[in-house]
């Protein structure tokens, strides 16, 4: 059973790009959720979904950032017009469920650098 | 969620016990407590988590007080391999995965 996969590992836009994260849950798992770190700092959550609904963004900025999961292919997190500020680790996790005793297993993460 | 308290950096021998505290003295009868680790800006990985009882798996064993206003993660015989970042996170029952993530425990394990 593959562990939760994300790509790019490493991604370099230029300011006022667009960056496409891809997150692809463990199997069986229809649950996922975005995280954002900056060095020296712990995980921050941005979101959550379950397959074609977003059900907690209270951690996404308003403007700029979205995601989605779709019926069918890995879960997406889209930064459009990238700046210097958005340059960090993102984090994704999965989980077969959404209860307290149900823990989450996390991808290697997505490293973005603004330039 | 409960906010969590934890020293900022311990060192340990390679081969001992490795005890890392936690303290969450506004913890809810709900709230689960979880411990993750993350190994050099690699993804967070499970370790183990408990509401009340003590748990032990093939990682480690997690020690929570009677009153749960505190915990222990205790590593039985460290390796080098065990140097990370270790978190601890209290988590409300029936909520979406919104983990509260501090700065963590740097743990370096010297041979």
């Amino acid at each position: 059973n593959a562990g939760v996969m994300q790509n790019p590992r490493h991604l370099v836009r230029r300011r006022g790009q667009e960056a496409r994260l891809r997150c692809s849950p463990m199997k069986g798992h229809s649950h996922v959720y975005w995280y954002r770190q900056l060095p020296e700092e712990g995980l921050k959550f941005m979101v959550y979904l379950q397959k074609e609904n977003i059900i907690d963004e209270s951690g996404m900025p308003k403007e700029r950032f979205s995601a989605e999961f779709p019926k069918e292919g890995p879960s997406i997190l889209r930064i459009q017009q990238v700046v210097r500020g958005d340059s960090a680790a993102y984090f994704c996790a999965s989980s077969p469920g959404q209860g307290a005793n149900t823990e989450a297993f996390f991808g290697q993460g997505t490293r973005l650098t603004v330039v | 969620d409960a906010k969590t308290t934890q020293p900022p950096s311990m060192d340990c021998a390679e081969g001992r016990a490795a005890n890392l505290p936690c303290n969450h003295s506004t913890i809810s009868g709900n709230e689960y407590v979880y411990w993750y680790r993350q190994i050099h800006s690699q993804g967070p990985q499970y370790i183990i988590h408990g509401l009340k009882n003590n748990e032990t798996n093939e990682m480690a064993s997690l020690i929570i007080t009677e009153d749960r206003k505190s915990s222990t993660l205790i590593l039985p015989h460290a390796t080098l391999r065990d140097t990370a970042v270790y978190y601890c996170i209290v988590r409300v029952a029936d909520s979406n995965y919104q983990l509260i993530w501090g700065a963590g425990t740097k743990l370096i394990i010297k041979p």
